[in-house]
C-alpha cells in the first residue's frame, strides 16, 4: 500500500517551455500533496504544499508562478514549471499523505526535468 | 523551529559489519522522527518512524532507531551491513500538528565487498 507514482521519469525541454509533472497517490486518498526540489548531492528543499481543491501553499522563495501547482483530485497532482530555463533543471519529487497532513509522507519515485 | 543534523556525509563499512548512521535533532517541542532511503535516481522510501510510542522503532530491511531524548539523537543501525543497502539516507523531522518535514543534508553509505 501507500504507493506514489511520477509521470514522466524523466523529461528534456527546450528553454522557455513548459512542462507538466504529475504525481499520483495509486491507492490511497492523498489529502495534501507536497513538491520538493532535490539538487545534485543535496537533501530535499520543500517547494509547496497543496490541499485538494485549495491553492498551494508556497515555501519562501518559490515563485509560484513559476511553479504552478494544481490539485484538482484526492489522486492527483501537478507541477507545472513555466517558461522553464537551464536554472530550472533538477530532480522534483512529490509525496502524499492521507488522514491529514500530519499523517506520514509516502514519496513517488521523482522526475528529473533537463532544460537544455 | 525544528533542524536536523547528520553527522558524516559519506560512511563506508563492510559487508557484515555494523551500520551506524548518526542523526541528532533540534527541537522545542518532542518531534517526530523519520528515516528515508533513496536509490539512485529514485524518490525516497520510508525506513521507520517515531511518533512518541516506544523509543526503539524497527523498520524494514532490518533496519532500527532509537530516540534518545536526553541526546536528543535517532541513531539509524543495521547489524549487518548488505551490498543492498548501498543508498543515501535522510533522516527527518517533523513537529506533532505540523506538516511540514524538516531533512537534513543526507548521508552516503556505501558498502564495501
Amino acid at each position: 500500500g501507500a504507493v506514489v507514482s511520477q509521470h514522466p521519469s524523466r523529461v528534456i525541454c527546450k528553454s522557455g517551455t513548459s512542462v507538466k509533472i504529475e504525481c499520483r497517490s495509486l491507492d490511497f486518498q492523498a489529502t495534501t500533496m507536497f513538491w520538493y526540489r532535490q539538487f545534485p548531492k543535496k537533501s530535499l528543499m520543500l517547494m509547496a504544499t497543496s490541499n485538494e481543491g485549495s491553492k498551494a501553499t508556497y515555501e519562501q522563495g518559490v515563485e509560484k508562478d513559476k511553479f504552478l501547482i494544481n490539485h484538482a483530485s484526492l489522486t492527483l497532482s501537478t507541477l507545472t514549471v513555466t517558461s522553464a530555463h537551464p536554472e530550472d533543471s533538477s530532480f522534483y519529487i512529490c509525496s502524499a499523505s492521507s488522514q491529514g497532513a500530519t499523517d506520514t509522507q509516502y514519496f513517488g519515485p521523482g522526475t528529473r526535468l533537463t532544460v537544455l | 523551529a525544528q533542524s536536523v543534523t547528520q553527522l558524516g556525509s559519506h560512511v563506508s563499512v563492510s559487508e557484515g559489519a555494523l551500520v551506524l548512521l548518526r542523526c541528532n535533532y533540534s527541537s522545542s517541542v518532542p518531534p517526530y522522527l523519520f528515516w528515508y532511503v533513496q536509490y539512485p535516481n529514485q524518490g525516497l522510501q520510508l525506513l521507520l518512524k517515531y511518533t512518541s510510542a516506544a523509543t526503539l522503532v524497527k523498520g524494514i530491511n532490518g533496519f532500527e532507531a532509537e530516540f534518545k531524548k536526553s541526546e536528543t539523537s535517532f541513531h539509524l543501525t543495521k547489524p549487518s551491513a548488505h551490498m543492498s543497502d548501498a543508498a543515501e539516507y535522510f533522516c527527518a523531522v517533523r513537529l506533532f500538528g505540523n506538516e511540514k518535514l524538516t531533512f537534513g543534508t543526507g548521508t552516503r553509505l556505501t558498502i564495501i565487498p
